[in-house]
């Protein structure tokens, strides 16, 4: 079973607001990813990181910002939160560069931004 | 433009039936390909995963087969049960992109009891 954590599973919050959405992994991997998820549609990758102090934007370009202090730990913010970014966000994680290899899912967090 | 696409997006099969998921790709790069399954409210989670250097790989119910030349997967389940109900990701990377994955829209599969 997979160790990655995101909090929180579900968040209601107003326009406007400034929003950290929690992934904690405890497997060590070096390689941690952010994906947005709409019913019904293909997982978009929207932040990775390589490891610490390393982060790039994904295919899908986000409003979100990310953070890699530490190797574990993977937050997402958004500073002002609208209802276009009203989705589902998937954290995961996987060993390091080459080889093939699998990405660990966290539970994902369902935003709802009103 | 989709690299991944699942171009089913629900499958409704009968309790010990196979289920048959299917999966292409536009990406001649692509080495890796994996299946994931995902229950409503929750992350997707590891089913099983080939590389192009094989056809086929099997683990317990699930056989994945891959078609290098019609760039195609599919995914195989027997006997269907109904806590397989649930939707099914293809997905794909490749060295040059990192071992990012790719993934597909998904389908829906069903299993009625």
């Amino acid at each position: 079973e997979a160790d990655i954590y995101q909090t929180p599973r579900y968040l209601v919050i107003g326009t406007g607001k400034k929003i950290t959405l929690e992934c904690s992994q405890t497997m060590g991997h070096d390689k941690m990813y952010w994906y947005q998820q709409d019913p019904g549609m293909e997982l978009h990758l929207i932040h990775y990181s390589y490891g610490v102090n390393s982060t790039e934007k994904g295919d899908l370009s986000s409003e979100s910002t990310v953070s890699r202090i530490r190797t574990e730990h993977f937050p997402l913010t958004l500073e002002s939160a609208r209802p276009s970014h009203t989705s589902q966000y998937l954290c995961a994680s996987s060993e390091g560069i080459g080889g093939h290899t699998e990405a660990f899912f966290g539970q994902g967090t369902r935003l709802t931004v009103v | 433009d989709q690299q991944v696409k699942q171009n089913s997006p629900s499958l409704s099969v009968q309790e010990g039936r196979i289920s048959i998921l299917n999966c292409d790709y536009t990406n001649s790069m692509f080495d890796y390909f994996l299946w994931y399954k995902k229950y409503p409210a929750e992350g997707p989670t590891f089913l099983i995963s080939i590389s192009s250097i094989k056809d086929k790989n099997e683990d317990g119910r699930f056989t994945v087969f891959l078609n290098k030349s019609a760039k195609h997967l599919s995914l195989h389940i027997v006997p269907s049960q109904p806590g397989d109900s649930a939707v099914y990701f293809c997905a794909a990377s490749s060295s040059g992109s990192a071992r990012q994955l790719t993934f597909g829209s998904g389908t829906q599969l069903t299993v009625l009891p």
